[in-house]
């Protein structure tokens, strides 16, 4: 099936730097969803964007979505040693089924390690 | 509230053999989703469920996977027979709305870890 690409696929960074990563499709997108995953657990949504060009921030995560609406953006500032994980994007395609819902594509993921 | 309840959490099968997944969403929560994490993959849709209809298993095998949710509650996923490849996360999900998002997005469960030996 279909999956977004997402860069860097991994990072080790120092505590205290900021990190940025990125998803791209070939197509467009409605909404951008970032997910952290733990080891062992399932996703949880950190941030939600609806808007081309939206910029929204959760805490020390600031998530953009792209003007084209086939890429969107993830930073974190002053990284911390519990942002370990690994990031995932999701899409919500534009086509829509004819159960009435939408389909998400996720990200290969970016896997974060922070050094201490 | 409860989160998404989802056991096992590991399973170890020989391959040809039968495995099956019981998830139970967030209360209230109408639709349900199944996705499988191969490892180094993010999720993959296989199934969802808007109460107890199938409104997209598009990428299901159905050849060898099979899903129900016959109350519109909890739900369950079975391999029969299991092959190698089908070692994975299989990861359940639910939400309130009917497949767009809220703020809240969904929930996912953590997931049972499925090796196929």
């Amino acid at each position: 099936g279909q999956q977004l690409n997402q860069s860097p696929q991994s990072m080790f960074i120092q505590e205290g730097e900021d990190v940025s990563m990125n998803c791209t499709s070939s197509s467009i997108f409605n909404t951008w969803l970032w997910y952290k995953q733990d080891p062992g657990e399932g996703p949880v949504l950190l941030i939600a964007l609806y808007k081309a060009g939206e910029l929204t921030s959760n805490g020390r995560l600031t998530a953009q979505f792209g003007i084209t609406r086939k890429d969107s953006f993830l930073n974190i500032s002053a990284s911390i040693p519990s942002d370990v994980g690994i990031y995932f994007c999701a899409g919500q395609e534009p086509t829509f089924l004819t159960s009435g819902t939408y389909k998400y594509i996720f990200g290969t993921g970016t896997r974060l390690k922070v050094l201490a | 509230e409860a989160g998404v309840a989802q056991s096992p959490r590991y399973k170890i099968i020989e391959k040809r053999q039968s495995v099956a997944f019981w998830c139970n969403p967030i209360s209230g929560h109408a639709t349900l989703y199944w996705y499988q994490q191969i490892l180094g993959q993010g999720p993959k849709l296989l199934i969802q469920f808007q109460n107890n209809g199938v409104v997209d298993d598009s990428q299901l095998p159905k050849d060898r996977f099979s899903a129900e949710r016959l109350k519109g509650v909890d739900s369950t996923l079975k391999i029969q027979p299991a092959k190698l490849e089908d070692s994975a996360v299989y990861l359940c999900a639910s939400s309130p709305h009917r497949g767009t998002f809220t703020n809240y997005g969904y929930t996912f469960g953590s997931g049972t870890r499925l090796t196929v030996v």
